[in-house]
């Protein structure tokens, strides 16, 4: 199987303080785990790259400072949106990469997904 | 560059009826393309994969597509809809070649089923 988690589903803060969400793979390891978020209507945006061992690689826009990614164990990943806002409520997931071959030449990966964690920042 | 393209942003079909949903994307290298659903308020759950095998691929719950290199397509198909089909429908690609694991999602397509 290729179960990931994240903790918690839902969460309400108040505005200025900070929230840690969980991305855990349950039945595999994941060197590599990624964070998009989602807002309503809207398609997945790639926030970082998570890799056990390394700092997060963050894409173009994207705060660090803000969203602090740490992917201390091959199971674990967590992303802690620091000082919230009511503008980064939104719908935040998870997915993490488990790798198969395919064929001689290829081989793939592929990332399953958490559920999501639905933030609001009031 | 990858990239993808799903046409129609609501798709709505009768019950019992067939679905397409339909995607183009964009790659400079061989593409490994994939569909996941998304129901309200859950996760992604991937309904199929294309990785360079065979050009129809067959997915859960009855879903199939066919990647067409010549069309830059992989539209999404299913002979039948059911009530639970009705969900968000994303259309993804990933560049195996350059070993990247970022996927690049389409916008989406809200799949209406009317009873």
């Amino acid at each position: 199987g290729a179960v990931v988690s994240q903790h918690p589903s839902w969460v309400i803060c108040k505005s200025g303080t900070s929230v840690k969400i969980e991305c855990r793979s349950l039945d595999f390891q994941a060197t590599t785990m990624f964070w998009y978020r989602q807002f309503p209507k809207q398609s997945l945006m790639l926030m970082a790259t998570s890799n056990e061992g390394s700092k997060a690689t963050y894409e173009q826009g994207v705060e660090k400072d803000k969203f602090l990614i740490n992917h201390a164990s091959l199971t674990l990943s967590t992303l802690t949106v620091t000082s919230a806002h009511p503008e980064d409520s939104s719908f935040y997931i998870c997915s993490a990469v488990k790798y198969g071959t395919s064929g001689i030449k290829f081989s793939y990966n592929e990332q399953f997904f958490g559920p999501g964690t639905r933030l609001t920042v009031l | 560059a990858q990239s993808v393209t799903q046409l129609d942003s609501h798709v709505s079909v009768s019950e019992g009826t067939p679905v397409l949903l339909r995607c183009n994307y964009s790659s400079s290298y061989s593409p490994s393309l994939f569909w996941y659903v998304q129901h309200p308020n859950k996760g992604l759950q991937l309904l199929l994969k294309y990785t360079s095998a065979a050009t129809l691929v067959k997915g859960i719950n009855g879903f199939e597509a066919e990647f067409k290199k010549s069309e830059t397509s992989f539209h999404l198909t299913k002979p039948s809809a059911h009530m639970s089909d009705a969900a968000e429908y994303f259309c993804v690609v990933s560049d195996l070649q350059t070993g990247a694991n970022n996927l690049f999602f389409g916008t989406g397509t809200r799949l209406t089923v009317i009873p």
